[in-house]
């Protein structure tokens, strides 16, 4: 069973760029959640998907940041016209409902650093 | 809202010596999940221990051991014997219990075991 898996595992970009993620979830997890973690901090929730409908989205996504899960299986996260404060660590994970509680598996992040 | 505070920033310890990382949360749930993550330096997460908010049994696993106390809103981690591979930043978590259940994160301790 292959684990969470997030392409590219960096990216540079340049100020005023549009940059896009991909993470591809455990197999039949059916739940998938995107975070962002800068440096010296905890992950903080961003966004979350149940199949593919988007459930949830936190303050912190701005009208800049879009993410879809068009097929229930992997998702992208893309950010437009990027700054230097979205500079960070976004972490994708899983999981798959299990009575009232889902055990979270992370991907390895994507590090975004916006020059 | 929920929010978890972990007041230690960084531990030093030499091999072999126990170390308890500190928890402290807030949430006005009734039900409600605890988890401890880590983050070695290749920076994916990963899972460690989940509690659940009606079971304060404290248990051991191996080498880790968890103290559930919900009078104080604290859920501390303690590793036994600690191994210069237990060198990792290592997170606190909580969530509710039910559908939405996006993990809210403390800001993390720097544990770092010396030889």
């Amino acid at each position: 069973d292959t684990g969470v898996s997030q392409d590219p595992r960096h990216k540079i970009t340049k100020r005023g760029q549009n940059v896009t993620f991909r993470c591809d979830p455990i197999s039949e997890h059916n739940r998938l959640y995107w975070y962002r973690q800068t440096l010296g901090q905890g992950p903080e929730f961003l966004t979350y998907f149940q199949n593919e409908a988007q459930l949830e989205k936190s303050r912190l996504l701005s009208d800049r940041f879009s993410a879809e899960r068009p097929k229930g299986s992997f998702s992208t996260l893309e950010i437009q016209r990027t700054e230097q404060g979205d500079s960070a660590m976004y972490l994708c994970a899983s999981s798959r409902v299990l009575a009232d509680y889902n055990e979270q598996f992370f991907g390895p992040g994507t590090r975004l650093t916006v020059l | 809202a929920q929010k978890v505070t972990q007041a230690q920033t960084e531990i030093s310890v030499v091999e072999k010596e126990d170390v308890t990382l500190d928890c402290v949360y807030e949430t006005r749930d009734t039900t409600y999940y605890l988890f401890w993550y880590k983050q070695p330096p290749s920076g994916e997460l990963v899972f460690l221990i989940r509690r659940n908010s009606f079971d304060e049994q404290n248990e051991i696993s191996g080498r880790y051991s968890w103290n559930f106390q919900k009078s104080t809103s604290s859920f501390n981690f303690t590793i036994t014997a600690s191994q210069v591979v237990d060198s990792a930043v290592y997170f606190c978590a909580l969530s509710k219990a039910g559908a939405n259940s996006k993990l809210t994160f403390g800001k993390g301790i720097t544990l770092s075991v010396r030889p």
